[in-house]
């Protein structure tokens, strides 16, 4: 089975509006972190924002916010007031605490539209 | 943060030639670090878990002969692609653990074409 499940191959958002982009996971393990990864066209991974599991509060970082639904084990990307430099690729990651290893969805491609 | 660089960004080779690409941890000491392969559009896959001074640990699918992983020092990783053919040509990307913190620290990758 899919560790991460990110089921919108392509987004699209108006210039400052919002976004959310969908994440799934699957997991036995009490203890596990959530990441969100941005991949521009030049190939770097740059981390965004992480939840772990026994955090109660949604974890937020400037206009990114999470909204981690353990029950239902989403972990959902907002963007609020999207930029044209937002414009991406965005994987949702997991590490289980038993390993090392982190897991990545197959991503979302966000597009900015002016 | 932390940092991790690669060497080369970009390196285009003829097939049946080998490559080394270099990961090394800048300002933090990496007794772990990791490789992926990532083909345009899709997701970043595990090739293999670099260990300083012992073997690396290679995912299923991988053939260790072909792809060659050093952790010679704790600052220092290198995977070197053996006799390298077009399907070998992919976006490599290294990372390493950090100790306290739960993330990653990702190098910029390596774009391997191979002719």
């Amino acid at each position: 089975a899919q560790k991460i499940t990110q089921t919108q191959p392509g987004m699209f958002v108006q210039e400052k509006e919002a976004v959310t982009l969908d994440c799934t996971y699957d997991t036995s393990d009490q203890s596990y972190g959530l990441f969100w990864y941005k991949q521009p066209s030049s190939g770097e991974m740059i981390f965004l924002i992480y939840q772990g599991s026994y955090d109660e509060q949604n974890a937020t970082e400037g206009r990114y916010s999470l909204n981690f639904q353990k029950a239902r084990k989403s972990a959902n990307l907002v963007i609020s007031a999207s930029q044209l430099g937002d414009s991406a690729m965005y994987f949702c990651a997991m590490r289980e605490w038993e390993g090392n290893q982190f897991y990545f969805g197959t991503g979302t491609s966000l597009t900015v539209i002016p | 943060g932390a940092v991790v660089s690669q060497h080369p960004s970009r390196v285009i080779c003829k097939s049946g030639t080998s490559v080394k690409i270099e990961c090394r941890s800048l300002d933090f000491q990496a007794t772990t670090m990791f490789w992926y392969r990532q083909f345009p559009k899709q997701s970043l896959m595990l090739m293999a878990t670099s260990n300083e001074g012992s073997k690396a640990t290679y995912e299923q699918g991988v053939e260790k002969d072909k792809f060659l992983i050093n952790h010679a020092s704790l600052t220092l990783s290198t995977l070197t692609v053996t006799s390298a053919h077009p399907e070998d040509s992919s976006f490599y990307i290294c990372s390493a653990p950090a100790d306290t913190a739960y993330e990653q620290y990702f190098g910029p990758g390596t774009r391997l074409t191979v002719t």
